[in-house]
């Protein structure tokens, strides 16, 4: 079946450090994929996607690429914050799934000043 | 402009009891879908509902169900509660119509089954 891979955490960084979290994926044909994050006390937020290879999702200074032939989606950030510490989750959605998300178990990011 | 609001926040109940829990959408959304995310883990789909029918339905069993009132607010039943019904739960909405597709999450419902 369909399944989302996530590295395992929880992930620990001082400020400004470079920042990785794989994910790989398992689907049928060609999901659209996204990356979550879940602040402290509050709900999922939508941080990007990417709906077909080779697309590149950003916000907020993260970035992951669409890479159809490894499977992955790995979330990257130049230089992380401790605004940043929170659980990003990676997730893909199937075409005609319309809002029927498969995620991974998160990763949780914890940055240090 | 409220997001999307789950009630209660917190709730405990016993094996073999039942639960309702409750969603109002964010403004303007029409779609309601529902998760489980156990302590450690993802959100699992439970299902979604769009103009009052159920549309689509995760690997859940038929203890769980669900209703979506003509205001768009939904609410999830769970019967016969076990132990690892024990979850966050969380609602999720969205546009039927939008082409992105984005769901917004409340802040969810966490039960806990003695």
């Amino acid at each position: 079946g369909d399944s989302v891979t996530q590295m395992e955490g929880p992930v620990t960084l001082s400020e400004e450090a470079f920042l990785t979290i794989n994910c790989t994926y398992t689907a049928t044909g060609y999901p659209s994929l996204f990356w979550y994050v879940q602040y402290p006390g509050e709900g999922l937020q939508l941080l990007l996607k990417a709906t077909k290879a080779d697309d590149k999702g950003s916000n907020k200074g993260f970035e992951a690429t669409y890479r159809k032939e490894t499977t992955s989606f790995h979330l990257e950030k130049g230089s992380v914050q401790v605004s940043d510490s929170a659980v990003y989750f990676c997730a893909l959605r199937l075409a005609g799934s319309a809002r029927q998300l498969t995620f991974g178990s998160g990763t949780q990011l914890t940055v240090l000043p | 402009d409220a997001g999307v609001t789950q009630s209660p926040t917190h709730l405990i109940k016993t094996r073999g009891q039942q639960v309702t829990l409750r969603c109002s959408p964010k403004s303007g959304h029409d779609t309601v879908s529902w998760y489980q995310q156990a302590l450690g883990q993802g959100p699992q789909f439970i299902f979604q509902y769009y103009e009052e029918e159920e549309r689509q339905r995760g690997n859940f069993p038929d203890r769980f169900s669900g209703h979506q009132f003509p205001n768009y607010s939904s609410e999830l039943n769970v019967n016969a509660l076990l132990l690892g019904d024990s979850a966050l739960y969380l609602c999720a909405s969205s546009l039927q119509g939008a082409t992105t597709g984005e769901l917004f999450f409340g802040e969810g419902s966490r039960l806990t089954v003695l």
